[in-house]
């Protein structure tokens, strides 16, 4: 079935790095662009960044902009968001979720069950 | 970056009643608005996209209308496992802001 499964989240001191990984099957993997979008303890939906089909494209939120670095690759049907400088409001259970298009718009049909972050000395 | 604005933040109703959730984009976003229901300790789940187009294997009580600034989702008849946090979601142009979610309670 189609699916996406987040991993490498753990605890890490602030300041230091974190890779997340997001394994995508049962779609043509290729085909898609991809978000990560994460949620704060008892906050809301907060969009991250996203990557196109081809990695030729990529965007990302001012809170994490310089710091945080989305890339894919194909070859593995993987997602990564390299997480560098990491602060305390970092701290989420970050998702991975695919880009679909329809009816000229653009919206996130598949999440992953996310992986939890926590910035913490 | 354009800002989505929903209302209420919460709400409490009962089995079988009509819901309405609001949502108001900074600016005009078309018809490129989402919504997601996320239920308690889960991943969000797609609900309507491009404003008023109902997702494969959501149920018909979901609908979703309007275009411009102003949106709504409509919930026809309220059922228990409708319990659940909603936001919408603008896909016009990055960042692809959410609203701030709106809580609900079936009764």
């Amino acid at each position: 079935q189609v699916q996406v499964v987040e991993s490498g989240g753990g605890v890490v001191q602030p300041g230091r790095s974190l890779r997340l990984s997001c394994a995508g099957s049962g779609f043509t993997f290729h085909s898609y662009a991809m978000h990560w979008v994460r949620q704060a303890p008892g906050k809301g939906l907060e969009w991250v960044a996203v990557v196109s089909s081809d990695a030729a494209n990529k965007y990302y939120a001012d809170s994490v902009k310089g710091r945080f670095s989305i890339s894919r690759d194909n070859s593995k049907n993987t997602l990564y968001l390299q997480m560098n400088s990491l602060r305390p409001e970092d701290t989420a259970v970050y998702y991975c979720a695919r880009a679909e298009y329809a009816r000229s718009c653009y919206y996130m049909d598949v999440w992953g069950k996310g992986t939890t972050v926590t910035v913490s000395s | 970056d354009i800002q989505m604005t929903q209302s209420p933040s919460s709400l409490s109703a009962s089995v079988g009643d009509r819901v309405t959730i609001t949502c108001r984009a900074s600016q005009s976003i078309t018809s490129y608005l989402n919504w997601y229901q996320q239920r308690p300790g889960k991943a969000p789940n797609l609900l309507i996209y491009a404003a008023s187009n109902l997702q494969s294997g959501v149920p018909s009580r979901f609908s979703g209308s309007g275009s411009g600034t102003d949106f709504t989702l409509t919930i026809s008849s309220l059922q228990p496992e409708d319990s659940a946090t909603y936001y919408c979601q603008q896909s016009l142009s990055s960042p692809w802001t959410f609203g701030q979610g709106t809580k609900v309670e079936v009764k």
